[in-house]
């Protein structure tokens, strides 16, 4: 399979809380993404890291990315009970148009 | 924009059926992708449509799936004859690659499909 692996397949924390989610890949990419969805929704674009990005920042967000390990990593800081949701890597192919998407991980914050 | 849109929103049918399941990306994009989502195997790439033409269809399970997309605002996905095993969540999404390294892709509400 093209899809990628993420680390955690579930995380449960208390509200406050910071969250860290992991993801690895196997193709070249041009970009990675991470996205969210919430229960019997679509998937909703959240950030995208450059693969001359090493981190970016979008509110509480932090995405890390490391080329030579084809590995990344979500950090949500200051977690909410409206985080609650499933949140999934892909990377946009060098090649294609595609995004090959991991996964997943299931994340619960209880209040 | 009212985003992409899908319908139907649920559908049940039985073993054997023809279904069609419908998509409208958002105006102006570019690409559409229809995806699969099951508990068992995720999220599967089924085909895609760059500028209307289908480009890349490996992701197709059998020849009971085909895809069309006959103008930039429409596209279908149907399954005949349907299976039990086709029961799952089918998304439809769309893009516009402006630029080489940003594709960000913008997901429909998906379609429930559930074969008897």
């Amino acid at each position: 399979s093209q899809q990628g692996e993420e680390d955690p397949q579930a995380l449960s924390i208390q509200e406050g809380e910071n969250a860290t989610m992991n993801c690895s890949y196997k193709t070249s990419i041009n970009n990675l993404q991470w996205y969210r969805q919430n229960s019997g929704r679509g998937l909703v674009h959240l950030i995208l890291i450059r693969s001359n990005e090493r981190e970016k920042h979008s509110g509480r967000l932090r995405v890390t990315l490391d080329t030579s390990k084809k590995s990344s990593s979500l950090l949500i800081t200051a977690s909410r009970a409206a985080d609650t949701a499933s949140y999934f890597c892909a990377g946009a192919s060098s090649n294609t148009g595609k995004l090959i998407f991991g996964q997943g991980t299931t994340l619960q914050v209880k209040p | 924009d009212a985003g992409v849109i899908q319908s139907p929103r649920h559908e049940v049918t039985e073993m054997g059926q023809e279904v069609t399941l419908r998509c409208k990306p958002i105006s102006g994009h570019d690409y559409l992708f229809w995806y699969r989502q099951t508990m068992m195997r995720g999220l599967e790439l089924l085909i895609y449509f760059n500028n209307n033409v289908p480009i890349d269809d490996s992701g197709m399970p059998e020849d009971r799936f085909s895809a069309k997309m006959p103008n930039a605002s429409f596209s279908t996905l149907k399954i005949q004859p349907s299976e039990p095993r086709d029961s799952a969540v089918y998304f439809c999404a769309s893009s516009f690659l402006g630029t080489v390294d940003y594709n960000e892709q913008f997901f429909g509400p998906g379609t429930r499909l559930t074969v008897l």
